[in-house]
């Protein structure tokens, strides 16, 4: 257990919906970060926050968006989604700002989302 | 954003040693390589890291030229269990000056018996 949680576990909906995925970082741990995993893809960065602020973008579609609030917990909004936004989406902590890659990144079990 | 190179694939044997390299030109200077081990449906889990030279752990050990234009993840008598996805992971300095990470495309060790 790495102490990241993630919810829910599992997501069905359909195109055009707009889901919330919500993670909870490692006690102590300021930054969170969140990934992407289509069906046997590799882990594509999508956008990090540290103490509430973002931090660091990678290929995040216009239509997602995320957020981290004061209590450090952070959730990912997916909106419009099409058929293509199926995956797996982690959630990951740490607890320095970033950007060097020194820290450690500690993953949850992960949201995966069905669009049908 | 910059481009993390691995092989998609490797076969071992119980017992061997494997060694898989992480090609990544465009490394910042201070940039650290840091490994993960993902196996299916799980989220990914720390195995090592290092700047320069050699790292050594209890499970792996780190070996990085002195240009760190690569890295070389080395796994001392793979078991059945390393059966995984193996992915590197360097900080990317190309994304408009705002750092981003990326996973190289990870290599995929199946061991065998």
């Amino acid at each position: 257990d790495s102490g990241v949680t993630q919810t829910p576990k599992h997501l069905i909906t359909a195109t055009g919906q707009r889901v919330t995925l919500r993670c909870s970082p490692r006690s102590g741990d300021l930054s969170v970060y969140w990934y992407q995993q289509s069906l046997d893809q590799g882990l594509q960065f999508l956008i990090q926050y540290y103490n509430g602020e973002e931090r660091a973008k990678g290929n995040i579609l216009e239509r997602f968006s995320a957020q981290q609030f004061p209590d450090l917990h952070s959730e990912l909004n997916l909106s419009s989604l099409e058929l293509g936004d199926s995956a797996l989406y982690f959630c990951a902590s740490s607890v320095a700002r970033g950007g060097t890659g020194e820290e450690t990144q500690y993953f949850g079990p992960g949201t995966r989302l069905l669009v049908l | 954003l910059a481009k993390t190179t691995q092989p998609i694939s490797m076969d071992s044997y119980e017992g061997q040693e494997v060694n898989i390299t992480c090609s990544h030109n465009n490394i910042a200077t201070n940039d650290y390589i840091t490994w993960y081990q993902q196996f299916p449906s799980q989220g990914p889990r720390f195995i090592i890291q290092g700047y320069k030279t050699k790292v050594t752990n209890e499970v792996a050990s780190l070996f990085i030229p002195a240009d760190r234009k690569s890295s070389t993840l080395s796994l001392p008598r793979v078991s059945l269990s390393d059966t995984a996805v193996y992915y590197c992971l360097v900080g990317d300095p190309n994304n408009m000056g705002r750092r981003a990470l990326t996973f190289g495309s990870g290599t995929r060790l199946q061991v065998q018996p």
